[in-house]
């Protein structure tokens, strides 16, 4: 069975900017969640998605934002990147039955 | 505040030298606790869950313990490929499926 996926692995980005980031889940999981590590902070829980809705969110602002399609597979997208964004931003996916998440590689944001 | 700590922050050890590490929290109800293993610029590995004060599990050199306030995971006669950062996760009985809050880690090295 396949992991979860996220591309693109690295992204290099300008103040300013916008960023959109995919994760496609590991087959038949319904439910994905986002992440922020940052050597700082560790991992953070930015929102959660099952079944095409927002089911929880994290305390991040609102230029973060997400959304999930019918095939389960999940975007993020940050606008008006700032220098803080740097980090490896992690996406997670885990079936109805277990409590259980699998993480993808994630994706590498660096800001300049 | 729910609040997951985890210690040693580093922790150097000697191939064959048994330790421990420690995951204490602060929640207010706990659904399911969560060992996951991370090498650099990877996604997070699942370990192991546990749910209830006094359940073990073991997975080759690796054993996972839970109480009432902390988790130890215990890792027997290491090898250089442990070298790793641990994460303990817990998940909140009144939390989402996907709504993890991760402890800082603990980096490992183990010398041969």
């Amino acid at each position: 069975k396949a992991g979860v996926t996220q591309t693109p692995r690295y992204l290099i980005k300008t103040r300013g900017q916008q960023v959109t980031l995919s994760c496609s889940p590991i087959s038949g999981h319904r439910s994905v969640s986002w992440y922020q590590q940052t050597p700082g902070q560790g991992l953070q829980f930015l929102f959660e998605y099952f079944s095409e809705t927002q089911r929880n969110k994290g305390n991040f602002p609102g230029r973060f934002s997400g959304r999930q399609f019918s095939n389960s597979r999940s975007e993020m997208n940050v606008s008006t990147l700032e220098l803080g964004d740097s980090a490896l931003y992690l996406c997670a996916s885990s079936s109805d039955r277990g409590l259980e998440q699998y993480f993808g590689p994630g994706t590498r944001l660096t800001v300049t | 505040e729910d609040q997951v700590t985890q210690s040693p922050e580093a922790l150097r050890l000697q191939e064959g030298e048994s330790s421990s590490l420690n995951c204490s929290y602060t929640v207010s109800g706990l659904r399911g606790l969560f060992w996951y293993r991370q090498d650099p610029g990877k996604g997070p590995e699942f370990l192991f869950t546990l749910y209830s004060a006094g359940e073990e599990k073991e997975k080759e050199r690796l054993k996972a313990t839970l109480t009432k306030k902390e988790s130890f995971l215990h890792i027997t006669a290491p090898k250089p490929e442990d070298s790793a950062t641990y994460l303990c996760a817990v998940q909140l009985s009144r939390g989402s499926q996907g709504n993890l809050i991760f402890g800082k880690g603990t980096k490992l090295s183990v010398k041969p």
